[in-house]
């Protein structure tokens, strides 16, 4: 969906250094999330934030960090990448007040690969 | 044991077959139930939602939900190669809006 950017769309790193992975959206949505999936086990939720004041831990928030730096746009980090944080990473958005079930707006992904 | 259970296939079937693609879940504060398409190397993106037991019908696609059985499914009638994606079903309860996602099935659609 043109309307939530991610970049990088691919990424190569190290064990033991520091990724940034950044999320857009132009949709006006105050919700922003972000979820890593890994082959069966479906969408895991990292992190989500309601505004930019509001920052919540989700199913699987060790060794990750976001940022929220505007409505717009919302940062995820690995302090130190570790290998089996190897995996296909989401950031999506929703509204909730727009009269309809908080769907949500996923972004193209970031493929990590930590070696 | 997950709160969302779905078969991660594959599934491959002839171009025209009807697809059923289910899962089950065991929270009962569940309420709104959702299926999301995923292309190869694409985001997720909303194909059907529905709100308590029943069926919901869209173009070819048929949603269907048994409160009871704790047990969701999705229809696809006159299936096309273009169908081949995987499909994640989703679900929220009411107190919040924290999506569980099943680890979605993976469909193949044969000429």
């Amino acid at each position: 969906d043109a309307d939530v950017t991610q970049t990088p769309r691919n990424r190569i790193t190290k064990t033991g250094k520091r990724i940034m992975l950044e999320c857009s959206q132009t949709k006006g949505h105050d919700r922003m999330y972000w979820y890593r999936q890994d082959p069966g086990l479906g969408l895991r939720l990292i992190y989500y934030s309601f505004d930019v004041k509001d920052i919540n831990k989700g199913e699987i928030s060790d060794g990750y960090s976001v940022s929220r730096q505007a409505q717009a746009k919302f940062s995820l980090s690995l302090e130190s990448a570790i290998p089996n944080q190897t995996a296909l990473y989401f950031c999506a958005t929703s509204d909730p007040g727009r009269g309809n079930t908080d769907t949500q707006y996923f972004g193209p992904g970031t493929r990590l690969t930590v070696l | 044991q997950k709160e969302v259970e779905q078969d991660p296939g594959p599934l491959s079937v002839p171009e025209g077959a009807i697809v059923s693609l289910n899962c089950t879940y065991s929270n009962s504060a569940f309420q709104y139930f959702m299926w999301y398409r995923q292309y190869s190397r694409k985001g997720p993106e909303l194909l059907m939602y529905t709100y308590s037991s029943g069926n919901k019908e869209d173009g070819r696609f048929t949603a269907q939900v048994d409160k009871s059985s704790k047990y969701i499914s999705l229809f696809i009638r006159d299936s096309q190669p273009s169908d081949s994606a995987t499909y994640l079903c989703a679900m929220i309860n009411n107190a919040g809006n924290m999506l569980t996602f099943g680890g979605g099935t993976r469909l193949m659609v044969k000429p």
